[in-house]
């Protein structure tokens, strides 16, 4: 049963905390990509990678990093200088990233409250 | 980056076709037009892609302009389960140090079926 799996569905934290969310994925896919969601609001990139052991920042990236260490998992640490870290976040994968047509493939998000 | 514009919302009725519009009039010749849905607190999900040719899957059929600066994607026979937020998205161009293969979500349509 092939897909992106993310872990917790909800999750709670105090302000001032790191938090580590996880993105395993078992379709084969050399990317993966973090999004960030707030309410009524489109996705936004945070990072991606586009092979293991590489990433890059996308358009929102101040205040996460992330590491790409196996090609089945993409965590994402929400560290504490990040300033409004409360949102849905949305890992994806696809096949490649190159200059054919790859769609993207979406985990069912983690939605991250921090009080 | 070519952006797209798409109106906030439609309803549409159980059973009928469902024709979401979307224009993109900036859109460079090798830039893709794909669409996603999200359902209310999942992940996107991902609909259908083209870059010239109409396009049909198990899902739905992608209508594009001769000149490439609209679409609509239509749900032949739309069904409760089909309210979603529907985007359009176009995918960005390669750049020199850019981020390759990712998607700009914008706000997208909300579409409402209704019984």
């Amino acid at each position: 049963d092939g897909g992106i799996t993310q872990s917790p569905k909800y999750l709670f934290r105090k302000e001032g905390q790191n938090v580590t969310l996880s993105c395993e994925q078992n379709l084969n896919h050399d990317a993966m990509y973090w999004y960030r969601q707030d309410p009524g609001q489109g996705l936004r990139l945070i990072y991606y990678s586009q092979i293991v052991n590489d990433f890059q920042k996308g358009d929102i990236a101040e205040g996460y990093s992330v590491s790409r260490e196996k090609k089945e998992s993409f965590p994402l640490t929400v560290t504490s200088a990040q300033k409004n870290p409360t949102a849905f976040y949305l890992c994806a994968s696809s096949i490649g990233t190159g200059s054919g047509s790859y769609e993207q493939y979406f985990g069912p998000g983690t939605r991250l409250t921090v009080t | 980056d070519a952006k797209t514009t798409q109106p906030p919302s439609m309803d549409c009725a159980e059973g009928r076709a469902a024709n979401l519009p979307c224009n993109h009039s900036t859109i460079s010749g090798n830039e893709y037009v794909y669409w996603y849905r999200q359902i209310h607190s999942q992940g996107p999900q991902y609909i259908i892609h083209g870059l010239k040719n109409n396009e049909t899957n198990e899902m739905a059929s992608l209508i594009i302009t001769e000149d490439r600066k609209s679409s609509t994607l239509i749900l032949p026979h739309a069904t409760l389960r089909d309210t979603a937020v529907y985007y359009c998205i176009v995918r960005v161009a390669v750049r020199r140090g850019g981020s390759q293969g990712n998607l700009i979500f914008g706000k997208g349509t909300k579409l409402s079926v209704k019984p």
